[in-house]
């Protein structure tokens, strides 16, 4: 069956570091990788999307790389802030997205 | 932002009893998604829409059942809720196919069945 795992440990880091999250997937050939943030009681917010041709991708601190060999997307934020704290959460499809359970980030200033 | 809000935010419902939650969008967009969220799962699809009176099933679609009569209105109905379909649900819009576009979610709904 398909599986999206991330990490479901919290991951604690200090400010100005970099912060790097795992999605990893089984039984999936995507041609698009999504990751979202989600705050404690709100909706998630879509930060990027990775197509398959694409190795990696950036948007001011943040980076994604998309290996459909080793079937894994990393996640980096550079810089981090505390206002990065927030879980954040890959997602696979095509008509729908599989979201992965998430992974919680807490920079500590 | 688009501009996407569920209705209620907020209910408490005794068991057996149909609830129907609401979610509007203003982004005229095509695709429309309900989730649930429950420690420990994830989010997960219910049903989604896409395209007028076009909705087709998700991971969980058991209990549930739903409507799209306008493009802008997505109705979930709960029609005999149980205390397993107490979550948190949210509505997503987005203007094409999820995997290559981004989706746009609503704030939320807390809904506990007792």
């Amino acid at each position: 069956s398909q599986k999206i795992e991330q990490n479901s440990e919290a991951l604690n880091i200090q400010e100005g570091k970099t912060a790097t999250l795992t999605c990893n997937y089984t039984n999936y050939s995507p041609a698009y990788l999504q990751w979202y943030r989600q705050d404690p009681g709100r909706g998630p917010v879509f930060l990027l999307l990775i197509r398959e041709n694409e190795k990696e991708k950036r948007k001011e601190r943040l980076k994604v790389t998309f290996d459909t060999t080793l079937k894994q997307s990393l996640f980096h934020i550079t810089a981090s802030q505390p206002a990065d704290s927030a879980t954040y959460l890959c997602a696979l499809g095509y008509s729908t997205l599989t979201f992965g359970k998430g992974t919680m980030l807490l920079v500590s200033p | 932002d688009a501009g996407i809000t569920q209705s209620p935010r907020h209910k408490v419902t005794e068991t057996g009893t149909p609830v129907t939650l609401r979610c509007h969008q203003t982004e005229n967009h095509r695709y429309m998604y309900w989730y649930r969220q429950d420690p420990g799962h994830g989010l997960r699809l219910i049903h989604y829409s896409y395209g007028v009176k076009d909705t087709d099933k998700g991971e969980v679609s058991d209990g549930y059942s739903v409507s799209r009569s306008k493009t802008e209105d997505f109705l979930l109905t709960l029609e005999s809720a149980t205390s397993s379909q107490t979550s948190v649900y949210f509505c997503a819009s987005s203007p094409g196919l999820a995997g290559e576009n981004e989706q746009y979610f609503g704030p939320g709904t807390r809904l506990t069945v007792t």
